[in-house]
């Protein structure tokens, strides 16, 4: 069974550019989660995806947005970027009844210059 | 306000002997908690998980305990061995069905061979 698997691993970008990272779940799952790590803040909630709908929230502002699509396949985008979004970005999934274990990928690094 | 809290950043421990790793939390509805290990470029892996229901719960050499009148878990690894270096995250679903964790900020173990 395929694992979670997020694109691209590493990228570099500018202030101001914009960024979309893409995430494939484990099949059949159909929850997506996206976290931000950064050093001394572990993993910080952006959003959950469930069946193309925004399920929850995180306290991130508008730049930073998600989408799934039918397939589960999700994506986040980042615009405008700032040099705080430099993090490394963890999608999980999630699926069926189970005691909530969430499946990560390896993440993408993303630094901003 | 940080619900979940690892206030150890570090941990080091000898080979064999017994790691303890600490995890407090503020808000007693949560339904159950769950540990990640994380190795450097690789995404967070479930490692074991508690009910709010149960005291401890024991899977191999990894031992989770939980104290409700204190609000504090903690993982026990008995004996430890150089391949548990890695960070441990603790973590609490905010939102009862979904997938919207609080993580701690983290413990990175280190085993001494």
């Amino acid at each position: 069974k395929a694992g979670v698997t997020q694109t691209p691993r590493y990228l570099i970008k500018t202030r101001g550019q914009q960024v979309t990272l893409s995430c494939s779940p484990i099949s059949g799952h159909r929850s997506v989660s996206w976290y931000q790590q950064t050093p001394g803040q572990g993993l910080q909630f952006l959003f959950e995806y469930f069946s193309e709908t925004q399920r929850n929230k995180g306290n991130f502002p508008g730049r930073f947005s998600g989408r799934q699509f039918s397939n589960s396949r999700s994506e986040m985008n980042v615009s405008t970027l700032e040099l705080g979004d430099s993090a490394l970005y963890l999608c999980a999934s999630s699926g069926g009844a189970n005691t909530g274990e969430l499946f990560f990928g390896e993440g993408s690094r993303l630094t901003v210059l | 306000d940080q619900q979940v809290k690892q206030n150890s950043p570090s941990l080091s421990v000898q080979e064999g002997r017994i790691s303890i790793l600490n995890c407090d939390y503020t808000n007693s509805m949560f339904d159950y908690f769950l540990w990640y290990k994380k190795y450097p470029a690789e995404g967070p892996t479930f490692l074991i998980s508690i009910s709010s229901i149960k005291d401890k719960n024991e899977d191999g050499r990894f031992t989770v305990f939980l104290n409700k009148s204190a609000k504090h878990l903690s993982l026990h690894i008995v004996p430890s061995q150089p391949g548990d270096s890695a960070v441990y995250f603790c973590a609490a679903p905010t939102t009862s069905g979904t997938y919207k964790y609080i993580f701690g900020t983290g413990t990175r173990l280190k085993v001494l061979a």
